[in-house]
């Protein structure tokens, strides 16, 4: 059974970048025909995907965002990461991360509340 | 905007049952991509319901079901019970963004 677990900042301030990883455990972020993804809810809205990455290192973001959005893979750890840059108060959001294939999302992480506020 | 449009909310009493729509365009539903849905429960994280239009992963009880016609996509919960309320979430692949999306959720209330 995959579980993934995100950490990283809970409070990060306006024009920083925001950095959270996924740790994957119980199976390999190598095998399989995966993507590994972030997708963000803001509080009281629905769901927004945010991009993933191959164990590859392929990559696809959502054009809303993709020039601040940047995914990176460390197989060795057993880990993703998200990496968002000039954040403002509107990418306040709960951040999960999850296990993409077949079309879609089959695991998911527990989801971690980044706040951006000076 | 949700590029997937869904009815905010949606309600039924216990023991009866609901649909929950999906429209989409020519550029995802009705290019023929797949339709999941996911149900939120109150403080946790979206939980795969239905995947490949009508598809339930293991554990996911005969209760639910998921159909697909055109551009539209649809969610039926029958034999309504108190613990399926919450928010539920169609998405699918848009070719025109290269993209995942999303549908804006609906609540499901149960009266």
């Amino acid at each position: 059974q995959v579980q993934l677990q995100e950490s990283g900042p809970g409070l990060v301030k306006p024009s920083q970048t925001l950095s959270l990883t996924c740790t994957v455990s119980g199976g390999s972020i190598s095998s399989g025909n995966y993507y590994w993804s972030w997708i963000r809810q803001p509080a009281g809205k629905g769901l927004e995907w945010i991009g993933r990455i191959y164990t590859s290192g392929s990559t696809n973001y959502n054009p809303s965002l993709k020039s601040r959005v940047t995914i990176s893979v460390d197989t060795s750890k057993n880990q993703f990461s998200l990496r968002l840059s000039s954040v403002t108060a509107a990418d306040t959001a709960v951040y999960y991360c999850a296990k993409f294939g077949g079309g879609y999302f089959d695991y998911w992480g527990q989801g971690t509340l980044v706040t951006v506020s000076s | 905007q949700s590029v997937l449009t869904q009815p905010p909310s949606v309600s039924g009493a216990p023991g009866q049952r609901v649909t929950i729509s999906c429209t989409g365009s020519s550029s995802n539903i009705g290019a023929g991509y797949g339709v999941h849905w996911y149900q939120q429960l109150p403080g946790t994280a979206p939980k795969l319901l239905i995947y490949g239009n009508s598809n339930r992963p293991s554990g996911v009880p005969d209760r639910f079901s998921g159909s697909k016609s055109g551009t539209s996509a649809s969610l039926a919960i029958t034999g309504l019970q108190a613990e399926d309320e919450a928010d539920y979430y169609c998405q699918s692949y848009d070719s025109s963004l290269n993209a995942s999306v999303f549908g804006g959720g609906t609540k499901l209330t149960v009266l």
